[in-house]
């Protein structure tokens, strides 16, 4: 069973600072996926990674499968960033994916 | 952009009522999914479904449960006897084939009194 490490659980920081959201997991996977959660509740899918890095607009996302580890980072964040960063990893074909517990994220102004 | 739908959004139900939350997942996906989050914690996972039937479940996912596609667009969940402890957010997902991002639905709130 893979366990999900997030780091940190909170972050509060003003914005346009550099943010950096650190994801660990023990056992190998397919993918990794970055997911954003809203005060609503709504899951909104930011990046799926099997390996290396993406970027789409102000985030970057990486991922190192052999150290087993992956970060999202957001440049020059701004309010409408905050909320809850969740990194989940998947095994592959139909599994399920293990998520982590969260980043909650607020962004000041 | 296509979405994937759910409804009701918040579902109100007494203990040891039979439940049905539905989702209408994305027209042309292929895998299918739901999870749920209870307050305050972490997503889980409950149970896939792909080629008409169910690829993988947790340990959540007991005889309770169950899943279907009765048309080819709906994909329903079934709570038989609904206890205080299945109150969550209950999320429906879908994704396509290959590495093709997953798509969540907004949730249904079920409230367990």
């Amino acid at each position: 069973k893979n366990e999900v490490e997030q780091s940190p659980q909170n972050l509060t920081a003003q914005e346009g600072e550099f943010i950096t959201i650190n994801c660990s997991y023990s056992v190998g996977i397919s993918a990794l996926h970055w997911l954003q959660q809203h005060p609503g509740g709504g899951i909104v899918s930011l990046f799926m990674l099997s390996s290396g890095k993406k970027k789409h607009g102000r985030l970057i996302a990486t991922i190192n499968i052999q150290e087993k580890h992956s970060s999202l980072h957001i440049t020059a964040s701004h309010p409408r960033d905050s909320a809850v960063y969740i990194c989940a990893v998947s095994g592959g074909g139909a599994d399920g994916l293990t998520f982590g517990k969260g980043t909650h994220l607020i962004i000041q102004p | 952009e296509p979405e994937v739908t759910q409804t009701p959004s918040h579902q109100v139900t007494q203990m040891g009522q039979e439940v049905i939350l539905r989702c209408v997942p994305i027209s042309n996906h292929l895998y299918f999914y739901w999870y749920r989050q209870i307050l305050g914690q972490k997503v889980e996972f409950l149970v896939s479904f792909y080629n008409n039937e169910i690829s993988e479940k947790s340990e959540i996912f007991d005889d309770q449960f169950s899943v279907e596609r009765p048309d080819g667009s709906n994909f329903t969940l079934k709570i038989r006897s609904t206890k205080l402890e299945d109150s969550a957010m209950y999320f429906c997902a879908s994704r396509g084939r290959g590495s093709s991002p997953l798509h969540f639905g907004n949730g249904t709130r079920l409230t367990v009194t």
